[in-house]
C-alpha cells in the first residue's frame, strides 16, 4: 500500500544551520505532496505543497521539490530560526474511490538552539 | 487561525462510556477529514466526507462512526471507549480540490 518515510528525530541544529529532513513514499497513482508543521498545542499547518513532478513548493524560506524518479520530497531550509521549532510531517494524498486519501509520515521533531 | 473549529478542546470520560466530537469547517469548504493522533500510533487517518457523504475510510475502527450534516459540521462518534483511544482527534477541511487541508485545533479526549 501506499506509504511515507520521514527521517526519525529530533532533530536539533543551532540558530542559521541549514536544515534538510529527508521524505519518500510509496504511491500507486500520482499523488500530491504536502510538507505540514506542527507547533506545540497546536493543530497542524499546510507549509508547502506540490502536485505534480519536479513541482517545488516554497514558503516561509522553506522549499521541497517533487522528484518522482526518487519518490522522494525532502524539506529545506537554508537558515533556521528558533521559531521553526516544530513538528514536520511529509505526506500524500491521491484519490481512492472518489475522495482524497491522504497518509503522513511519522512527523520529524526540529529543535532548533539560540 | 485556519478557520476550523473543533468542540470541545479536552475531554475526560470512563471507559465503556461514548462521546460525541464536534467540527466545523471553514466557510465554503465541503470536505471534512477525522484524524486520529496518539504518541505510538502518529498521525491516522479515519474518514473523510465530502457533502454530506462518506467518500474515503482509512484505519476507523468499528466502534466508531461519523456523519456530516446538511450545514456541512461533522461529527465523530467514539463508542466503548478504551484506554487506547486516548488521544489527540484532529479535523480538517478543503475545499476538494488537490487534497490542501486545514486543520482545526484538536480535542483531547483521556479515558480513564
Amino acid at each position: 500500500g501506499d506509504s511515507v518515510t520521514q527521517m526519525e528525530g529530533p532533530v536539533t541544529l543551532s540558530e542559521e544551520a541549514f536544515l534538510t529532513i529527508n521524505c519518500t513514499y510509496t504511491a500507486t497513482g500520482y499523488p500530491s505532496l504536502f510538507w505540514y508543521v506542527q507547533y506545540p498545542g497546536e493543530g497542524l499547518q499546510l507549509l508547502l505543497k506540490a502536485t505534480k513532478a519536479d513541482d517545488k513548493g516554497s514558503n516561509k524560506g522553506f522549499e521541497a521539490t517533487y522528484r518522482k524518479e526518487t519518490t522522494s520530497f525532502h524539506l529545506e531550509k537554508g537558515s533556521v530560526q528558533v521559531s521553526d521549532s516544530a513538528v514536520y510531517f511529509c505526506a500524500l494524498s491521491e484519490t481512492d474511490t472518489g475522495g482524497f486519501k491522504t497518509i503522513f509520515g511519522a512527523g520529524t521533531r526540529l529543535f532548533v538552539k539560540a | 487561525d485556519s478557520g476550523v473549529t473543533q468542540t470541545p478542546k479536552h475531554l475526560i470520560t470512563a471507559t465503556g462510556q461514548r462521546v460525541t466530537l464536534r467540527c466545523s469547517p471553514r466557510s465554503g469548504d465541503l470536505s471534512v477529514y477525522w484524524y486520529q493522533q496518539s504518541l505510538d500510533q502518529g498521525l491516522q487517518f479515519l474518514i473523510q466526507y465530502y457533502n454530506g457523504e462518506e467518500r474515503a475510510k482509512g484505519n476507523i475502527l468499528e466502534r466508531f462512526s461519523a456523519q456530516q450534516f446538511p450545514d456541512l459540521h461533522s461529527e465523530l462518534n467514539l463508542s466503548s471507549l478504551e484506554l487506547g483511544d486516548s488521544a489527540l482527534y484532529f479535523c480538517a477541511s478543503s475545499v476538494y480540490r488537490d487534497g490542501e487541508q486545514y486543520f482545526g485545533p484538536g480535542t483531547r479526549l483521556t479515558v480513564t
